[in-house]
């Protein structure tokens, strides 16, 4: 079974400070991605990394960034928290044969700036 | 560029009852279509896709979606849903081919809630 982790599952930081959130996958997959979900919004694409180093940006980038060293990892950086980046993130890792394949998501990080 | 809504936010029911969970969709270009499921403190998990070929797509669980190209719809059904298909439901497209990655752009999601 593919298996997508996530560093934390609930996460309280301040105003201003540096959030790294983690994403692992174990399964050799080229595509990772970082979402952020909303209630009534879904979930929208922040960031992507079609492979190591690689990066695009997403439909609502601002106020992140990201970061890919290792295959199997792909971290989520809030650069300086604000409020309205309160939300649940989603990580999510894909094998890449065809662009139709299965996207796997993690269990999702809670974050709540203050 | 694509766009995707789900037609109802809540969708109440009684268990053992048919449920049917509706998306439209809207793109210029030819697009696959996806259904997720997430479960409560859980992430998401694909129920079914739609690539090409017969427009009746079963999934697991015992759901099926019917494409319907003339309507841009992809709706989701289930004869006889149980009190464990309790979950918020995402309709979800990609653009067939191009350089688009395969990105994902969701609906704003269905809460399905089963009563006993």
């Amino acid at each position: 079974d593919v298996k997508v982790t996530q560093s934390s599952r609930y996460l309280v930081k301040r105003t201003g400070e540096k959030v790294f959130l983690e994403c692992v996958q174990d399964m050799d997959h080229e595509n990772m991605f970082w979402y952020r979900q909303d209630p009534g919004l879904g979930l929208r694409l922040i960031y992507f990394s079609y492979d190591v180093k690689m990066k695009e940006k997403g439909d609502i980038p601002e106020g992140y960034s990201v970061s890919r060293e290792k295959k199997e990892r792909f971290s989520l950086i809030l650069e300086s928290a604000s409020t309205n980046q309160t939300s649940m993130y989603l990580c999510a890792s894909r094998i890449t044969l065809t662009w139709s394949d299965t996207q796997y998501f993690g269990p999702g990080t809670r974050l709540t700036v203050l | 560029a694509q766009s995707v809504t789900q037609l109802d936010s809540q969708v109440p029911v009684f268990e053992e009852a048919p449920v049917e969970l509706r998306c439209n969709y809207s793109s210029s270009v030819s697009v696959y279509l996806f259904w997720y499921v997430q479960y409560p403190n859980q992430g998401l998990q694909l129920l079914l896709k739609y690539l090409s070929g017969s427009t009746l797509v079963k999934g697991i669980n015992g759901f099926e979606a019917e494409f319907n190209k003339s309507q841009t719809s992809f709706h989701l059904r289930k004869p006889s849903v149980h009190i464990s298909d309790t979950a918020e439901y995402f309709c979800a497209v990609s653009v067939a081919g191009g350089t688009s990655y395969g990105k994902l752009t969701f609906g704003q999601g269905t809460i399905l809630t089963v009563h006993p």
